[in-house]
């Protein structure tokens, strides 16, 4: 158990729709990381957060957002949601920006 | 942008043989990660190297980076089924992006007993 939460496990949604993935990191790490996993693209970075501030962004669509707010978790926003955003959403969290990351078990998103 | 191709991409095995997984860039890269991946969980890193010409040693598992920092590899001695997953290099840019890694397309690995 890395100790980061995701939730929902499983969503299933239909095109158009706008979606909240949920992260809380490990007790005492101030930095949360979201993750896009999908057959043809690999897992590729979106966006990192630290202490509530944005650090790092990735190939995140304008269509997604994201925060971290004052008790350190953080929220996915996916909205407007297309058959290509179906995926694995994976959140991680590290006590600094330079430290290892310790992944959750992600969120798998089903646009139909 | 930064990719890291990682090769095979498959991987069918006995349990006992040997198997080397590679991680190449034309980038470089401030770290090289490599993390196991089982199905329905997140990835788990196995270990980070840091130096050109690093070689670590985790038991069965020798991963090695490049000395220009560009490519990895992975070798696992005497493959055993419990070895079987998802192995995922990532580069890492360091500094304040040390977490922004660019991932390799993975390798999946199969030790049959």
């Amino acid at each position: 158990d890395s100790g980061v939460t995701q939730t929902p496990k499983h969503l299933i949604t239909a095109t158009g729709q706008r979606v909240t993935l949920r992260c809380s990191p490990r007790s005492g790490d101030l930095s949360v990381y979201w993750y896009q996993q999908s057959l043809d693209q690999g897992l590729q970075f979106l966006i990192q957060y630290y202490n509530g501030e944005e650090r790092a962004k990735g190939n995140i669509l304008e269509r997604f957002s994201a925060q971290q707010f004052p008790d350190l978790h953080s929220e996915l926003n996916l909205s407007s949601l297309e058959l290509g955003d179906s995926a694995l959403y994976f959140c991680a969290s590290s006590t600094t920006g330079n430290s290892p990351l310790h992944f959750g078990n992600g969120t798998r998103l089903t646009v139909t | 942008t930064q990719l890291l191709e990682q090769s095979p991409q498959f991987l069918s095995i006995q349990e006992g043989e040997n198997l080397t997984v590679y991680c190449n860039s034309s980038s470089v890269f401030s770290s090289l990660q490599w993390y196991r991946q089982e199905p329905g969980e997140g990835p788990v890193l196995l270990v980070t190297v840091v130096t050109g010409g690093e070689v670590k040693k985790l038991k069965r598992l020798t991963f090695q980076f490049g000395d220009a920092r560009k490519d990895s590899s992975l070798h696992i001695t005497a493959a055993q089924p419990g070895d079987t997953g998802l192995y995922l290099c990532a580069g890492g840019a360091g500094g304040t992006s040390y977490g922004k890694l660019t991932f390799g397309q993975g390798t999946i690995l199969t030790v049959h007993p």
